[in-house]
């Protein structure tokens, strides 16, 4: 059981260029969303899922696509990225099962150059 | 939206003493209310969360504190360790165990030996 895991953990990317932030849970979560840090700020909300087939945009969404195909999957696209999505990125899953708690992945570090 | 507002951002207290983090959110149909400790290049860690049917709840040297009138929330850590020492957030969610969270600023706590 390894819980939230995201990769990759730290990625350099150039203005412009487009990539996905992949990101796994093995508890069969039903909810599963994605949340950037930014230096001295709380995490902020990007997107997030209650389900596979049906995702839904957060506080800070432009810039970013999600899709859930399956229900232990949820990636992030950035597609075409911006220095100011310099960030580290946490994806997070819950259920309704249990006492409820919001599990978070490790983190991903991205630059944007 | 929600809207959740954290103080102070900084606090300093003596091993010995307690700290008090004190947030407020402005959704009334708020009634999640998670508190996390983050350290240095570490993911947010749950450590206690309260749910808007109590008013208190206690965890060994942790305790929440909700005011759902008021429209506030406290964390209260008594004899504060130096591992405390750490970054601690807020969040307020409307739909429990749904991942999604409005986060306050962080309040960096320093617990001095």
């Amino acid at each position: 059981n390894a819980g939230v895991t995201q990769t990759p953990k730290f990625q350099v990317l150039k203005t412009g260029q487009s990539m996905t932030l992949q990101c796994a849970q093995d508890m069969n979560h039903e909810y599963m969303s994605w949340y950037r840090q930014d230096p001295g700020m709380g995490l902020r909300l990007i997107h997030y899922s209650v389900g596979a087939g049906i995702t839904d945009q957060g506080e800070v969404p432009n810039g970013y696509n999600v899709s859930r195909s399956t229900t232990e999957d949820f990636p992030l696209r950035l597609l075409s990225a911006a220095p100011s999505q310099t960030s580290v990125y946490f994806c997070a899953s819950s259920t309704d099962r249990g006492p409820g708690a919001i599990y978070f992945g490790e983190g991903s570090w991205l630059t944007v150059v | 939206g929600e809207n959740v507002e954290q103080h102070p951002s900084t606090l300093s207290v003596q091993e010995g003493d307690s700290a008090v983090i004190k947030c407020t959110y402005s959704d009334s149909a708020s009634n999640y209310f998670p508190w996390y400790k983050q350290e240095l290049g570490k993911r947010p860690q749950l450590i206690i969360d309260i749910r808007s049917n109590v008013g208190e709840k206690k965890d060994q040297r942790i305790a929440v504190t909700l005011n759902k009138t008021a429209k506030h929330f406290s964390l209260h850590i008594t004899e504060t360790q130096p591992e405390d020492s750490a970054v601690y957030f807020c969040a307020a969610s409307w739909s429990s165990n749904t991942g999604k969270l409005i986060f306050g600023q962080g309040t960096t706590l320093q617990v001095k030996p």
